[in-house]
């Protein structure tokens, strides 16, 4: 079992939906992360929460909507997707922001967009 | 860009055997980290190298880091079926941003 809860786990929608996918961790990490995983494909990141605050946005393309609620919840809102955007999205934590911190991941969310 | 490159892209073993995956990067780093993930799972945290280590070991893994070559390797010893799964080399660039920048990874197959 993984620390970090990724739900759904399984995601189809239509190019005209708005969904969301949400991430949870309770380990008092202040660092959260989002990642693409393309099929055979290592993880892209996305996006950087550091003490709920947005710190790195990897020029995502802004039908991609992240919100950190608070400490323990990550969400990435969904838009107007492409069928390029179907991958595995994966959420990860670490204790802090910063070099050397090892990274927890959830199993992710698999979205295929119709 | 700073990316890692695995080597081999795949390896397949017999159980019992050792497994080595190499990874190579371009620019200079301030850590290098192991992932693995098993097919249809999210990624675990193997282990971690700074740059002014040569050699870490965690049970049946060595990792070895040479910055002069801008490589490193982990080998698993006395490989089990479980240990089935594609492996990534993670590295971040020193002088600048903090986040992990995954290499292209290596599927290793352990046949029993």
């Amino acid at each position: 079992d993984t620390e970090v809860t990724q739900t759904p786990k399984h995601l189809v929608m239509g190019m005209t939906n708005k969904k969301s996918l949400k991430c949870e961790q309770h380990m008092g990490h202040r660092a959260m992360y989002w990642y693409k995983q393309k099929a055979k494909k290592p993880p892209e990141l996305m996006f950087v929460y550091s003490y709920e605050k947005l710190s790195i946005n990897e020029s995502v393309p802004s039908r991609f909507s992240p919100e950190c609620p608070n400490s323990s919840l990550l969400n990435l809102h969904l838009h107007a997707l492409q069928p390029e955007d179907s991958a595995l999205y994966l959420c990860a934590s670490s204790p802090l922001r910063g070099f050397g911190q090892p990274q927890h991941f959830g199993d992710g969310t698999r979205l295929s967009i119709l | 860009s700073q990316q890692g490159e695995e080597d081999p892209q795949a390896l397949s073993i017999q159980e019992g055997e050792n497994a080595t995956m190499n990874c190579s990067y371009k620019t200079s780093i301030n850590n290098l980290q192991w992932y693995r993930q098993n097919s249809g799972r999210g990624l675990v945290h193997l282990i971690l190298i700074r740059s002014n280590e040569r050699e870490k070991h965690s049970g049946r893994l060595r990792v070895t880091l040479d910055t002069s070559k801008k490589s490193s390797s982990l080998l698993i010893t006395a490989s089990r079926a479980a240990d089935t799964a594609s492996y990534f080399c993670a590295t971040d660039a020193q002088g600048g941003s903090e986040k992990l920048v995954f290499g292209k990874g290596t599927k290793l197959t352990v046949n029993p």
